[in-house]
């Protein structure tokens, strides 16, 4: 397969088990944030986003959650499963220019079975 | 089904080639944007469009370049000038360029040289 992100920050889970993965954003005047899931050799795919009036969103066994005030981000999934293992990223939208849109750069997530 | 379709997957380019990487949508967005990915780096962005016959620059435009003459269409050039071209190129757009809605992807096109 495709390798990106070769030194991205790793975390690994077992199957059944919830998963965290953290992103810091740089800008306070940020008002809308999104989480992307890539796989290997494809394209970001959406997976949830978050408006800054929200602390809390929750999907399909994903939870996002926002603290302003140290301007941190979570993605939670619950009861992991290998078909999750993939490369998370977080994006930040700034209300300044014509493009506003800022991405981390990304946790690869491996599901033990 | 709406989406975006890159092609091709992968491309070769030899030395002193450009290169053209296509980059198609039926979302009816008004915003396209081209990003490089490298490994253990994020998306930078090469090019962006707002609008139909518009496009500026990025981060890293330099040895690129793109047309915006169909809304539907951005395709994207790999000149001879791109010394390091060895990169997985992605596509995306958006309804417009400063809304709260998420970019959609396409699939990716990697590119090597011979």
């Amino acid at each position: 397969g495709e390798s990106v992100g070769l030194h991205l920050p790793t975390l690994s889970v077992q199957e059944g088990d919830n998963s965290i993965i953290n992103c810091a954003y740089s800008n306070s005047a940020s008002d809308y944030f999104i989480w992307y899931k890539q796989e290997s050799g494809k394209g970001p795919q959406f997976i949830i986003d978050i408006r800054s009036n929200m602390d809390k969103r929750q999907g399909q066994r994903v939870t996002v959650l926002l603290n302003k005030t140290v301007k941190h981000l979570s993605l939670q999934i619950a009861a992991t499963q290998p078909g999750d293992s993939a490369v998370y990223f977080c994006a930040e939208n700034t209300q300044t220019g014509a493009n506003n849109l800022f991405f981390g750069t990304g946790t690869r997530l491996t599901v033990i079975p | 089904d709406g989406g975006i379709t890159q092609s091709p997957k992968y491309l070769f380019r030899k030395e002193g080639q450009n290169v053209t990487l296509s980059c198609e949508q039926n979302l009816n967005h008004d915003a396209m944007y081209w990003y490089r990915q490298d490994p253990g780096q994020g998306l930078r962005l090469i090019y962006y469009s707002q609008i139909v016959n518009d496009f500026q620059k990025g981060d890293i435009a330099e040895g690129y370049s793109v047309s915006r003459e169909k809304k539907e269409s951005f395709p994207l050039t790999v000149t001879s000038a791109q010394k390091n071209p060895t990169a997985f190129y992605l596509c995306a757009s958006r309804d417009r360029p400063n809304s709260n809605q998420p970019q959609h992807f396409g699939d990716g096109t990697r590119l090597s040289i011979l």
